[in-house]
This record gives C-alpha cells, sequence and structure tokens, in this order.
C-alpha cells in the first residue's frame, strides 16, 4: 500500500509572502497525485492533480506543484499567499496498483498572518 | 460542485446505540467511499464500493458495516457505537475513466459524537 507523508503539520505565512507544502509518498511507480484543501467546517475540494505529462501542475487559486519521480516528492507551492488560503491542505496518492483508491497524508495547516 | 449530500450533517447519539449515516449522489458515479477525519490523522477510508452490492473494506473498518443497494446511495452503519467512534465522516465518490484516474469528490461531512 501507499504512504503519504505530509512534513509539516502547521505552517505560519505572512500574507504576501511565499510558502511551500511539503509532500512524500512511498512509491513512484504508476502514481496519480492530487492536493485538496479544506476550509473550516467544509469538504475537501480539489486544488490540482497530477496524471502525466507535464511535471509542473497549476492548479486553483494560483497554487501549482512539482512532481520530482526521483525525490518521490509533490511539493504544494504559492508564490503570494493571501489571508483567504488559510486552510487545512492534503497531499493524496493514487495509482494503477491501488484500484481507485486514495491515500492522504495527515494534513498542513497553512495560517496566514496579516 | 458535485452532487453528494450526506445525512444527517450532525448527530449525537449515546454509547450501544446504532447508527447510520447516508451518502447520496447524483452524479452516476460507479466509486464511493466512506472516510473518518481525526486531529492528527487525516483522512482514513472505512469502507469503498466499486459499484452495486459491492463493497470492501478499508483502513479502519472494525466496528463499521456499509451497503450499496442501488448506484446513489451508500449507507455506513455503526451497529453499537462507541466515544472512539467521534468523529467527522465524509463520503466521496469517483469514476474510472478509460486511459486516467479522476479526482474524488467530497461530500460536505457529517459530525458525530458519541456520548
Amino acid at each position: 500500500a501507499q504512504s503519504v507523508t505530509q512534513l509539516d503539520s502547521q505552517v505560519p505565512v505572512f500574507e504576501e509572502a511565499p510558502v511551500e507544502l511539503r509532500c512524500n509518498y512511498s512509491s513512484s511507480v504508476s502514481v496519480y497525485l492530487f492536493w485538496y484543501v479544506q476550509y473550516p467546517n467544509q469538504g475537501l475540494q480539489l486544488l490540482l492533480k497530477y496524471l502525466s505529462g507535464s511535471t509542473l501542475v497549476k492548479g486553483i487559486n494560483g497554487f501549482e506543484a512539482e512532481f520530482n519521480k526521483s525525490q518521490i516528492s509533490f511539493h504544494l507551492r504559492k508564490p503570494s499567499v493571501h489571508i483567504s488560503d488559510t486552510a487545512e491542505y492534503f497531499c493524496a496518492v493514487s495509482g494503477r496498483n491501488t484500484g481507485n483508491q486514495f491515500y492522504f497524508g495527515t494534513g498542513t495547516s497553512l495560517t496566514v498572518i496579516p | 460542485d458535485a452532487g453528494i449530500t450526506q445525512s444527517p450533517r450532525h448527530k449525537v447519539t449515546e454509547t450501544g446505540t446504532p447508527v447510520t449515516l447516508r451518502c447520496h449522489q447524483t452524479e452516476n458515479h460507479r466509486y464511493m467511499y466512506w472516510y473518518r477525519q481525526d486531529p492528527g490523522h487525516g483522512l482514513r477510508l472505512i469502507h469503498y464500493s466499486y459499484g452495486v452490492k459491492d463493497t470492501d473494506k478499508g483502513e479502519v473498518s472494525d466496528g463499521y458495516s456499509v451497503s450499496r443497494s442501488k448506484t446513489e446511495d451508500f449507507l455506513l452503519t455503526l451497529e453499537s457505537a462507541t466515544s472512539s467512534q467521534t468523529s467527522v465522516y465524509f463520503c466521496a465518490i469517483s469514476d474510472r475513466r478509460e486511459g486516467s484516474y479522476n479526482e474524488q469528490f467530497f461530500g460536505p461531512g457529517t459530525r458525530l459524537t458519541v456520548l
């Protein structure tokens, strides 16, 4: 089974500063990678996904992530954060060998400080 | 937004009582999932379904059962609720398309408190 590690449980950052949320997973074989965002008291919504092709993936709200096969990482970045980016972020992995199951990381709480 | 509803949205119950949570979708997706979300654990898969009457266990299935009698509904039952099952429960759906894997779409969640 896959495992997903989100290296930072909490990330505080000042408004308009850049941010990187880190994600590593256990195997690079035929994986599909996702980042989800969860605002308070809501469900999860998709930020971006990597299925194949270009390793740099752009998502909604100005976020992007880069698939690095050699480092088995899929870090999420944003060059300038806004107060409204305060939320919980989850990395997830799926793949041909996992059926349609997803494996989630434990989440990173991003707090944007005015 | 994907057409996924969960009911009830909030429930408080007592230890030892049975509880059923319902997930309803209008997207005709094949796969449906139940997760629980707890601080420090992220989302953990309880059970999933890959078709009507086809279900399988996830990572934390003990104490839970599921049923799927039609495509649109996926029920999660706690036969005898315990305080350790106090959590937020999310339903998700997905559909496998030829040559790709679609993302999972999530419902709004059900907050369950077992006293």
